[in-house]
């Protein structure tokens, strides 16, 4: 099976402009969830779809939004983006999200 | 608010040394715990689960132990090589919210020849 791939793998982007990275999960995984890894915070959930349904949020503001299509792909989206957000996001999918859950290699994001 | 810890920060050591590695989380009301592994700027590889109802699991030169009742588990691996050099990070699930996994800050390690 193939793995969980994510596109872009990099991206640059100046202040106040918006993002959209995608995420495609592992064929059957119903599950897919979003983490952002800084140096300084770690890795911090973000949110998680299934099957279409935001089933879980993380503590971030209402400028990181995502979205899960019929497919199980997912897409995250960052609006006016700020300094703080550069970062590296990775998605993770599993069945249903209560067991081992395979990550992506995420998509290093620049913000100038 | 669940923590979780994970020491030392860092570890060296020489080929084939056995090693352990401390995870650390405040709430016992745990689903599951995992166990990752990350090289540097890649994603992460999942290494072992560990239900709440187990004491342990085993995958070649790995082995992982979970004590609820103290908050700890340790990640002892066998007999290292320079290729086990990477970041490993635990993370736990909590009932109700399994799907969210709260991590570690990570043990850094190095096996030099």
């Amino acid at each position: 099976k193939a793995g969980v791939t994510q596109t872009p793998r990099y991206l640059i982007k100046t202040r106040g402009q918006q993002v959209t990275l995608s995420c495609s999960p592992i064929s059957g995984h119903r599950s897919v969830s979003w983490y952002q890894q800084t140096p300084g915070q770690g890795l911090q959930f973000l949110f998680e779809y299934f099957s279409e349904t935001q089933r879980n949020k993380g503590n971030f503001p209402g400028r990181f939004s995502g979205r899960q299509f019929s497919n199980s792909r997912s897409e995250m989206n960052v609006s006016t983006l700020e300094l703080g957000d550069s970062a590296l996001y990775l998605c993770a999918s599993s069945y249903e999200g209560v067991e081992t859950q395979y990550f992506g290699p995420g998509t290093r994001l620049l913000v100038l | 608010k669940q923590e979780v810890t994970q020491i030392p920060a860092a570890l060296s050591v020489p080929e084939g040394e056995n090693l352990v590695l401390n995870c650390s989380f405040t709430d016992s009301a745990i689903y599951n715990l995992q166990w990752f592994r990350q090289d540097p700027g890649k994603g992460l590889t999942s290494l072992l689960l560990i239900q709440s109802s187990q004491r342990e699991q085993t995958s070649g030169r790995l082995n992982a132990s979970l004590d609820k009742s103290s908050g700890r588990s340790t990640l002892y691996i066998a007999a290292s090589q320079p290729g086990d050099s990477a970041t490993y990070l635990c993370a736990v699930t909590r009932t109700g919210t399994a799907s969210k996994l709260t991590f570690g800050t990570g043990t850094r390690l190095q096996v030099t020849l």
